[in-house]
């Protein structure tokens, strides 16, 4: 499986600013995912990360407020914009579905970055 | 999209009894996954199932893909304080569904 790395893994910020949170995998992928954990809750596919292309988002997601780079097949992006404390969750990457990652089918996470907004 | 409907929704266990938990859904799949995440941590995929029936094991974890292809079980033998954190089924469609979630606590 793929070792995946997130930065930083907390962080505590005002509301109105944004944070962009870095993944890092140790070999090239084809599929790269951001996800979104309230409290409590399950997993929320925030986007599909796209190498060479727009991020595609899922329906209650939006790129004004996500944006996401993808500049190559090891790193990803995910920038929370003008945060508010409705944003405060684990926000997860996630790589999967490549050829070369057992099974093809299967998902692996990066260890999330707890964001507390205040 | 998909619903995924997993039970319990938490557990409270003594050290060493077993335990079960279950996903299951209107869809029919052809792969469900289990995963485990700890706290502060990111999910960990724990077993891989691809095959209506398949039983498949990962040390005192023992996962089985529903022969209907709606339902997935995982069983935790002889339980151990680390084994506490939460559980979640997972299936790849057009994209990953996740079932809600078991909590399981040990008491120990």
């Amino acid at each position: 499986s793929a070792v995946i790395s997130q930065k930083p893994s907390r962080d505590i910020c005002q509301r109105g600013t944004s944070l962009t949170i870095q993944c890092q995998v140790d070999s090239q992928v084809t599929m790269m995912f951001w996800y979104r954990q309230q409290p409590g809750q399950s997993l929320t596919l925030i986007a599909t990360a796209n190498q060479g292309s727009e991020a595609t988002y899922e329906s209650g997601f939006v790129i004004d407020k996500f944006p996401i780079s993808r500049p190559n097949l090891t790193f990803s992006t995910l920038t929370v914009s003008n945060m508010s404390p409705e944003d405060s969750s684990i926000y997860l990457c996630s790589v999967g579905g490549a050829p070369g990652l057992a099974g093809g089918h299967e998902q692996y996470f990066g260890p999330g970055t707890r964001l507390t907004v205040t | 999209g998909q619903q995924l409907n997993q039970s319990p929704q938490s557990m409270f266990i003594q050290e060493g009894e077993d335990v079960s938990m279950n996903c299951t859904s209107s869809s029919i799949f052809n792969t469900w996954l289990w995963y485990k995440q700890d706290p502060g941590e990111g999910p960990v995929l724990l077993i891989a199932l691809y095959k209506a029936g398949e039983l498949t094991s990962n040390g005192r974890l023992t996962a089985q893909f529903g022969i209907t292809r709606k339902d997935s079980f995982l069983n935790i033998s002889a339980s151990i304080p680390s084994d506490v954190g939460i559980y979640f089924c997972a299936v790849p469609k057009d994209k990953f569904y996740f079932g809600s979630g078991t909590k399981l606590n040990v008491k120990p």
